[in-house]
């Protein structure tokens, strides 16, 4: 079985632009999970899925962060605009009904 | 809403000596408690999952202690190797939500 993947591994964006995060969780999974994770905040919940409706929207992420579930198979996470400090490595995991998550490689994001 | 400390967030020892790593959860509703590994520049990998049911869990190398009444999970590791370097989070759930609430992490160094 094909582990959950993400694309790109590695993404380099300009303040203000628009970038796309990609995942597809593990065949069969039914909860998808966005996470950010940097060395001060440590891993952050920023969206939650579970067949495809959105159980939860990191609060503080709001603003200029969107995940998507365009089907159970695939997901986004769009951060519009970008910003310095949102330069990080976004963790994608998905589990079956609520049971151990499993991550993905993550994106490192950097914004100059 | 539940807040997981985790500590120590560094932690160093000597090659073939244990390793204690220890959290603390305030949810008494929590059921479900995972220990996940991250090596440097790879995604986290789960080391092991326990159920409420059960305190004492063993894997290849370590073992696991739930104690309910402290609402304190540890990972023990004996005879520390190299491979062991990393750092380590433990996430919890309650049982009727699927999102975890991990620790801040603790960076495990073993010295030769």
């Amino acid at each position: 079985d094909a582990g959950v993947t993400q694309t790109p591994r590695h993404e380099v964006a300009e303040k203000g632009q628009t970038i796309i995060l990609k995942c597809e969780p593990v065949s069969g999974h039914n909860d998808l999970f966005w996470y950010r994770q940097t060395k001060i905040q440590g891993l952050e919940l920023l969206s939650y899925f579970r067949s495809k409706s959105l159980m939860e929207d990191g609060g503080a992420f709001k603003d200029r962060f969107k995940a998507e579930m365009l089907n159970s198979s695939f997901s986004t996470l769009k951060i519009q605009p970008t910003e310095p400090k949102d330069s990080a490595v976004y963790l994608c995991a998905s589990s079956l009904l609520g049971y151990e998550q499993y991550f993905g490689p993550g994106t490192r994001l950097t914004v100059l | 809403g539940e807040q997981v400390e985790q500590r120590p967030p560094h932690l160093s020892v000597r090659e073939g000596d244990s390793a204690v790593i220890t959290c603390t959860y305030t949810d008494p509703n929590s059921y479900y408690f995972f220990w996940y590994k991250q090596e440097p520049g790879a995604s986290l990998q789960l080391l092991m999952k326990v159920f409420s049911s059960t305190e004492i869990n063993e894997g290849q190398g370590f073992t696991v202690l739930l104690n309910k009444k402290d609402k304190r999970l540890s990972l023990n590791l004996t005879a520390a190797h190299p491979g062991d370097s990393a750092a380590y989070f433990c996430a919890v759930r309650r049982y009727n939500q699927g999102k975890l609430i991990f620790g801040q992490g603790t960076k495990l160094s073993i010295k030769p």
